[in-house]
Formats: structure tokens, sequence, C-alpha cells
């Protein structure tokens, strides 16, 4: 069975960094497009980032420059490091796996992990 | 980047209705492009990928169309479990993108 689930979120000072982890099980990381994805509270989803399976990242251009997707394969887990936080970066964030044929297009979520940037 | 937009943002129908959800691309996004429901609380559930191919498990009352700039997601007969809020989501392009969502109420 595919799981993902998500851990690091929290309350985090204006200019401060968190690592988020993606754990999953029931597939290897570095078969699939992994993504990021996050809601604002009440807001709708935007897309954050994407590694590939060969390891090319791709980012949204509200995080380019402070945040980096990485993966470990040995953990068969996904990262998000994010630096200089933002009060605009409070979020649930979402692991999501990307489709075999459509690796942009996400067939499992994790159930997001609450970042919150408030001082 | 590919602007998604949504009709309507919000939808009241009855259990029994066939109901259809338009989602408009401002460019081409070809036929890459997912709907998913998502309850308050819970993570998106993928329903329709590739415009048109439904995700294995999702009922058969979901059908997605489309290909271009407009695409359609239509539920034939709602039931009390599909009310909820549905997105639109291309990736076509970087940035990938969502539409602004279309929550469905019972009216």
């Amino acid at each position: 069975e595919v799981q993902l689930v998500e851990s690091g979120g929290g309350l985090i000072q204006p200019g401060g960094s968190l690592r988020l982890s993606c754990a999953a099980s029931g597939f290897t990381v570095n078969s699939n497009y992994m993504s990021w994805v996050r809601q604002a509270p009440g807001k709708g989803l935007e897309w954050v980032s994407i590694i590939y399976s060969g390891g090319s990242a791709y980012y949204a251009d509200s995080v380019k420059g402070r945040f980096t997707i990485s993966r470990d394969n040995s953990n068969n887990t996904v990262y998000l490091q994010m630096n200089s936080l933002r009060v605009e970066d409070t979020a649930v964030y979402y692991c999501a796996r990307g489709l075999i044929t459509s690796g942009g297009l996400f067939d499992y979520w994790g159930q997001g992990t609450l970042v919150t940037v408030s001082s | 980047d590919i602007q998604m937009t949504q009709s309507p943002s919000t939808l009241s129908a009855s259990v029994g209705d066939r109901v259809t959800i338009t989602c408009r691309a401002s460019q081409s996004a070809s036929n890459w492009l997912a709907w998913y429901q998502q309850k308050p609380g819970k993570a998106p559930k993928l329903l329709i990928y590739r415009a048109s191919s439904l995700e294995s498990g999702v009922p058969s009352r979901f059908s997605g169309s489309g290909s271009g700039t407009e695409f359609t997601l239509t539920i034939s007969s709602l039931q009390p479990d599909d009310f909820a809020t549905y997105y639109c989501q291309q990736c076509y392009s970087y940035p990938y993108t969502f539409g602004q969502g279309t929550k469905l109420e019972i009216k």
C-alpha cells in the first residue's frame, strides 16, 4: 500500500528555516516524480516544487532561491528545505506522488504538515 | 504561466442531479490536466487524469473531457459523498497551476 507521511512543520519566525520530510512506503521515491503542494488557510492549492526520477528539480517562482527539494533513496524520503521563510509561506504542505505516465499529475498525497510563519 | 479559471466558483445542487464544472486555461494545456476532489481537512484525491482518464477506484459517475484550453468535469448523478471542493490542475508547463476551486454544496 502506498503511503506518504509528512513531518517537520511548526511555528517559525519570519526569516527562519524549516526542513519538511515526506516518508514514503509501498514504492520507491526515485521511481516516480515527487512534488510538494501547499495550501494556505482557507485558500486553494499551489504547486511548490518537483523532483524528477533523475534528480532534476523545478520550483514555483514564489519559492525559487529559498526552497530546495531533495531526496534520500536509502531512507525513501523526500525533503523540502525552506529558508528565508515569509508570512505568506504559511500553509499546509502536502507531499504528492506523480503518476508514472504523467509525472506532474498526482495520484497519492500525504496528510499534510502545517507550517506557520509568524512573529 | 498558464492560468486556470474554474466556473462556477460555487455550485448548489441536489442528490441525483447531473453537474458540470468547467476549467479554462489561458493557453493550451493539451490534455495534461487532472481533476481532484478535496474535503475539509483532507488531502486532495485524484479523480481524472490526462483530461479524460478515470483514476482507478473512482466511481464511473465522474467523467472528464476537453483538451487545449477548455475542460469539463461531469458528475452524472450526485451522491451525498460528492459534496466537496473540486480543483483542476495543468502540468503542461511550469509552473504547474491549479484552478481556484469549485465548491459543490447541497441545495
